[in-house]
Parts: structure tokens; C-alpha cells; sequence
């Protein structure tokens, strides 16, 4: 089956600055990429997705690029703020009848003010 | 309009005890899924319901765990003679369709088996 890991399991970053989440995976065949953002005790929410036609896709301060070669995809957060800390989450999935997700352990993403 | 709601929001059971997770989904989606996810670990895959029928239950840990989905709306997870390893959130999301539809995930709920 599929498998998803992230590097790193924590990240720190200046408010402002740019931070970067890496994703790999195992399945050639996956094809659908969503990025979710969880804060303590709330439930997931989607940022992101990207579809394995498309290498890149960008929504005001998040993109997200894919590596279909490599098998690993990334998140891009620019301008950080304070609101952004929080356990974001890769996934994969192979977009088939049954589109049941595989995620990551989770990033803990905290934007130091 | 509404999101995916679950209720309880948190549940508190001795072991042995049997116990039922209720999940609403998204009005018109079709696809729901439950995750289980443990602190500190993503969310893992339970099961996966097309309408009214499982399509796919191979993330049950065991057969102590079952799901329904009786009228293709609502669905109800129940776990038999819980034990203390199963405490964790369980969250159920749903998508208009399978086919890498984007999955709205509910607010989870708090599982604890003492």
C-alpha cells in the first residue's frame, strides 16, 4: 500500500519569513495530493491539492509543487504569521473508485512573532 | 451551509464496553470515510462508503469494529468490548464522489477507554 512521510517533524520559522514542507510517497499510481492544516483540537481543513497533471499550483501565500519522478511533492507558505502555526498534514491518494487518503504524521509548523 | 458534524464530541467508556460514533455528512455527498487518528499520527483509514454500501473496510483493525450507512446519509460507527488501545479521535469526512474529490473532515470524536 501506499506510504507518506514528512521531513521535518518540526519547523520554526521567523514571522515573514518562508517555510517549506517536504512529502514523499510510495504509490506511482497516486495521483491526488491534498495539504491539510489541523489546529489543536479542530478537525483537518484542506489549504492545498494538487492532481498529478499539474506540477505546480499556487492560492495567494501557499503553492504547493509536485515531483512526479522523485515521488515527493512540497508545501511553500510565504510571509508567515503567527496564525499560520499549526500540525499541517500531506496525503495522497490514488484518485481511483476508492479515494481513501494516506497521510503523513503531520509538521508542526510554529511562526515565532 | 453545514459542514460534516459528529456526535458525541467526546465519549468516555470503561473497557469491554460497546460504544457509537455518529457521523453527518456534507448534504448530497455521496462518498464517506472514517479515519482514526492517534496523538501525535495522522489520520488512518477506516472505511470507506459509496452511498449505502462499504466499499472498502480493509482499515478495521478487527471485528470489533463495524460501520453503517443505512439510507446513504448518516453513518454510525460502532466498536464492540472496547479496549484501552482503542482511545484516539475518530473523524468521519465526506466528498461529493470517490475519484479524488476533495473530503471534508468533521470535528472528530474524542474516543477514551478506561
Amino acid at each position: 500500500g501506499e506510504n507518506v512521510e514528512q521531513h521535518p517533524s518540526t519547523l520554526s520559522v521567523q514571522e515573514g519569513d518562508s517555510a517549506v514542507i517536504k512529502c514523499t510517497y510510495s504509490d506511482s499510481a497516486s495521483n491526488y495530493f491534498p495539504w491539510y492544516k489541523q489546529e489543536l483540537g479542530k478537525r483537518p481543513q484542506l489549504i492545498i491539492d494538487i492532481r498529478s497533471n499539474v506540477g505546480e499550483k499556487k492560492d495567494q501565500r501557499i503553492a504547493v509543487t509536485l515531483n512526479k519522478t522523485a515521488k515527493h511533492f512540497s508545501l511553500h507558505i510565504t510571509e508567515t504569521q503567527p496564525e499560520d502555526s499549526a500540525v499541517y498534514f500531506c496525503a495522497a491518494s490514488n484518485g481511483g473508485a476508492n479515494s481513501k487518503l494516506t497521510f503523513g504524521k503531520g509538521i508542526t509548523l510554529s511562526v515565532r512573532p | 451551509g453545514a459542514g460534516v458534524s459528529q456526535t458525541p464530541s467526546n465519549k468516555v467508556t470503561e473497557k469491554g464496553k460497546y460504544v457509537e460514533l455518529r457521523c453527518d455528512p456534507i448534504s448530497g455527498h455521496t462518498a464517506l470515510y472514517w479515519y482514526r487518528q492517534s496523538l501525535g499520527q495522522g489520520p488512518e483509514f477506516l472505511i470507506y462508503f459509496q452511498g449505502t454500501g462499504a466499499a472498502d473496510d480493509s482499515g478495521l483493525p478487527n471485528d470489533r469494529f463495524f460501520a453503517v450507512r443505512p439510507e446513504g446519509s448518516v453513518s454510525t460507527l460502532k466498536i464492540q468490548r472496547t479496549e484501552r488501545g482503542d482511545s484516539a479521535v475518530y473523524l468521519c469526512a465526506s466528498s461529493e464522489a470517490s475519484g479524488g474529490r476533495t473530503q471534508y473532515f468533521g470535528p472528530g470524536t474524542r474516543l477514551t477507554v478506561l
